[in-house]
C-alpha cells in the first residue's frame, strides 16, 4: 500500500529537549516536505526536499532542521523545542513531475511544555 | 514570496445548496492551484486542481475557476451533502509541483442536513 508514515503520532515533551519526528514514504517520490498546521493559519511549509541531499527552507524554518540522506526518509529535527512549536505536523511526498497530488502522512501532534 | 488569502474562514450551508470558497494569490509566477479537503482528525487529501492555462475545471459536483488577470481562484461545490463538511485548503505553487508551496488559511465548511 502506497503511504507516508510519520512517527510518533503524539508527543509531549519539555522545552529544550531535542526530538526527531520521522517520515518515510514507499512511493519512490523525489519531493518531500514538512508542514505545520495551526488554527487560523492553515498549513505552513517548514522545509522541503527535491531529492537526496537537496533541502531548502519553506516559509517557517526557524527552530527546525531536516536531512535527506535516503530518498524514502525525511526526518524533522527540533534541536531545542519551545512552546511556540506546539502544533500539528504533517509530512508529505510527491513525484517530481508537476501538477500531481501531494500525499500526506497521518500527522504528528506535538506539545512542548 | 507568495501570499495566499482564503475566504471565508467558516461557511455554513443547507444540504443541497451550493458553497463557494475564494482564494487570491500574489505571485504572478504561480501556475498550479490545488485544493485539499481535510476531514476532522484526518490528513489533507487532494480533491481538484487547476493549472494556469485553464480557466475552469469540473469533476462531478466540484468545480474550480481561475482568473489569472485578477489572481484569484475559487472552489464551487454544488448540491452539498453532509459528507462535504470539512476544512478546505487552497494552495498556489510557482513551479507546478510541490517544492515551494503556499497554502491558504482554510475554510471550515458545515453542511446542515
Amino acid at each position: 500500500e502506497a503511504q507516508v508514515t510519520q512517527n510518533p503520532r503524539y508527543l509531549i515533551t519539555v522545552t529544550g529537549k531535542k526530538l526527531t519526528v520521522t517520515c518515510s514514504q514507499n512511493m519512490n517520490h523525489e519531493y518531500m516536505s514538512w508542514y505545520r498546521q495551526d488554527p487560523g493559519l492553515g498549513l505552513r511549509q517548514i522545509y522541503y526536499s527535491m531529492n537526496v541531499e537537496v533541502t531548502d527552507k519553506g516559509d517557517v524554518p526557524e527552530g527546525y532542521k531536516v536531512s535527506r540522506k535516503e530518498k524514502r526518509n525525511f526526518p524533522l529535527i527540533l534541536e531545542s523545542p519551545s512552546p511556540n512549536q506546539t502544533s500539528l505536523y504533517f509530512c508529505a511526498s510527491s513525484p517530481s513531475h508537476s501538477r500531481t497530488e501531494a500525499f500526506f502522512g497521518q500527522g504528528t501532534r506535538l506539545t512542548v511544555v | 514570496g507568495e501570499n495566499v488569502e482564503q475566504h471565508p474562514s467558516t461557511l455554513s450551508v443547507q444540504e443541497g445548496d451550493s458553497a463557494v470558497i475564494k482564494c487570491t494569490y500574489s505571485d504572478s509566477a504561480s501556475n498550479y492551484f490545488p485544493w485539499y479537503k481535510q476531514e476532522l482528525g484526518k490528513r489533507p487529501q487532494l480533491i481538484i486542481d487547476i493549472r494556469s492555462n485553464v480557466g475552469e475545471k469540473k469533476d462531478q459536483r466540484i468545480a474550480v475557476t481561475l482568473n489569472k488577470t485578477a489572481k484569484h481562484f475559487s472552489l464551487h461545490i454544488t448540491e452539498t451533502q453532509p459528507e462535504d463538511s470539512a476544512v478546505y485548503f487552497c494552495a498556489a505553487t510557482p513551479s507546478g509541483g510541490y517544492q515551494k508551496v503556499t497554502f491558504g488559511t482554510g475554510t471550515k465548511l458545515q453542511v446542515i442536513p
